[in-house]
């Protein structure tokens, strides 16, 4: 079965402060997706990776893909408190059926 | 555009009981998928539907089921609730069933 493994699980960060997210799965594929979810609520999608090497940014996270190792990283610039929330990522091989990570919950502090 | 609508998004219910939880798509999202959200297992996947058609499914017991409509709107039933059934149940619609999902803001099931 695909496995999809998350680290760090958990992260407290300053505000001002880069980190990243890592993003390890099993098996091949060519498709990764990261969400967001704020506590109670649904999942908000930030990025759609499609391609190996395939880079997107949007304000303070940049999220890249590498199948060839499996890897996909979410990397934080600048933590500001209004980033604090779990982050997915997920792969799917089949439709729609999406395989996600544990999580990563992220607290920013002031 | 109107995002992908979940009701009721609270409900108690009691062990045995059965419950179903209703999804309406985004306009023109053909695609409906179903997932379990527990703070044990995580994000599950359930099934997927498309033109009424179930195409894929996850590995849980015959208790869930679904089903989708022509307007491609989609229910899903748990018969003889356990406590463990217990979760957050997210739909998310795709236009094709390939590619990025859009989750509505899920059914919280409380089983008692």
């Amino acid at each position: 079965e695909l496995k999809v493994e998350q680290n760090p699980l958990f992260l407290s960060m300053q505000e001002g402060k880069n980190y990243t997210i890592y993003c390890n799965y099993s098996t091949t594929s060519d498709r990764l997706y990261w969400y967001r979810q704020d506590p109670g609520k649904s999942l908000e999608s930030l990025f759609v990776l499609l391609s190996n090497g395939a880079v997107k940014q949007e304000g303070r996270l940049m999220a890249s893909l590498d199948t060839k190792a499996r890897l996909s990283t979410l990397h934080i610039t600048a933590a500001v408190h209004d980033l604090s929330a779990t982050y997915f990522c997920a792969v799917d091989i089949t439709l729609s059926q999406f395989y996600f990570g544990t999580g990563t919950s992220l607290t920013v502090i002031p | 555009k109107a995002g992908v609508t979940q009701t009721p998004r609270y409900l108690i219910k009691t062990r045995g009981q059965q419950v179903t939880l209703s999804c309406s798509p985004i306009s023109g999202h053909r695609s409906v998928s179903w997932y379990q959200q527990t703070p044990g297992q995580g994000l599950q996947f359930l099934f997927e539907y498309f033109s009424e058609t179930q195409r894929n499914k996850g590995n849980f017991p015959g208790r869930f089921s679904g089903r989708q409509f022509s307007n491609s709107r989609s229910e899903m039933n748990v018969s003889t609730l356990e406590l463990g059934d217990s979760a957050l149940y997210l739909c998310a619609s795709s236009f094709s069933g390939a590619g990025e999902l859009f989750f509505g803001e899920g059914s919280r099931l409380t089983v008692l």
